[in-house]
């Protein structure tokens, strides 16, 4: 069964520094990998779809990469801003379904 | 209105009533999803479909029944509400042709009493 970690659980950083967020996978066999953001008790927005034939997605001030082999997805987000405050989950589609696989997010929080 | 719209968003109601929840999109996509989201648990799929009359359980299928007659709706529904079954639900929609991407709604907030 595919299983989906994020770690850190939680993050806090200072404005302006660079973001890290990590995203490992159990199965490589995946079809994409996306990214989410939630803010407190609202919905799920996309963030970036990373393709499994592509190594990273790019949007703005963030970027994603994917190496399927080692079972791993980053987001990193430039400069960092108070706004970027939320939750951040990462999922895999691993069927022709396109059933996702969370992973449990992690928290972020960007001090002013 | 555009995109993907769940109703009602908030609902309070008792043990072993019947409750629906709506779920309609307007982009047509043919793939929708409900997830319940509890802390502790995260996000579990509940059942799926993937055009109308094609439906299938996900992770935590029980005391859940969905129908989906019509492409742009995919209504759940608790037979008998548990409290168990208090949690925030999620629709989702996608497209193959889209790389499966998936799209939120705002969620419903149910509490069982």
């Amino acid at each position: 069964k595919q299983e989906v970690t994020q770690i850190p659980a939680a993050l806090s950083v200072p404005e302006g520094e660079n973001l890290v967020l990590n995203c490992s996978f159990t199965d490589s066999a995946i079809y994409n990998l996306q990214w989410f953001r939630q803010d407190p008790g609202k919905g799920l927005t996309s963030l970036l779809l990373i393709q499994s034939s592509q190594r990273e997605q790019t949007s703005g001030r963030l970027n994603a990469s994917l190496d399927k082999s080692s079972g791993r997805s980053t987001l990193y987000i430039a400069a960092s801003q108070p706004g970027d405050s939320a939750t951040y989950l990462c999922a895999v589609i691993a069927d022709s379904w396109g059933k996702l696989q969370f992973g449990a997010g992690t928290q972020v929080v960007v001090t002013p | 209105d555009a995109g993907i719209t769940q109703s009602p968003r908030y609902k309070i109601t008792e043990t072993g009533r019947q409750v629906t929840l709506m779920c309609h999109q307007t982009w047509s996509h043919s793939y929708m999803f409900w997830y319940r989201q509890d802390l502790g648990h995260g996000l579990r799929l509940i059942y799926y479909s993937a055009a109308a009359d094609i439906t299938d359980k996900g992770e935590v299928p029980d005391g859940y029944v969905v129908s989906r007659s019509k492409t742009e709706n995919f209504p759940l529904t608790l037979e008998s509400a548990t409290r168990s079954q208090t949690s925030v639900y999620f629709c989702a929609s996608s497209e193959w042709d889209l790389g499966y991407e998936q799209y939120f709604g705002p969620g419903t907030r149910l509490t069982v009493t």
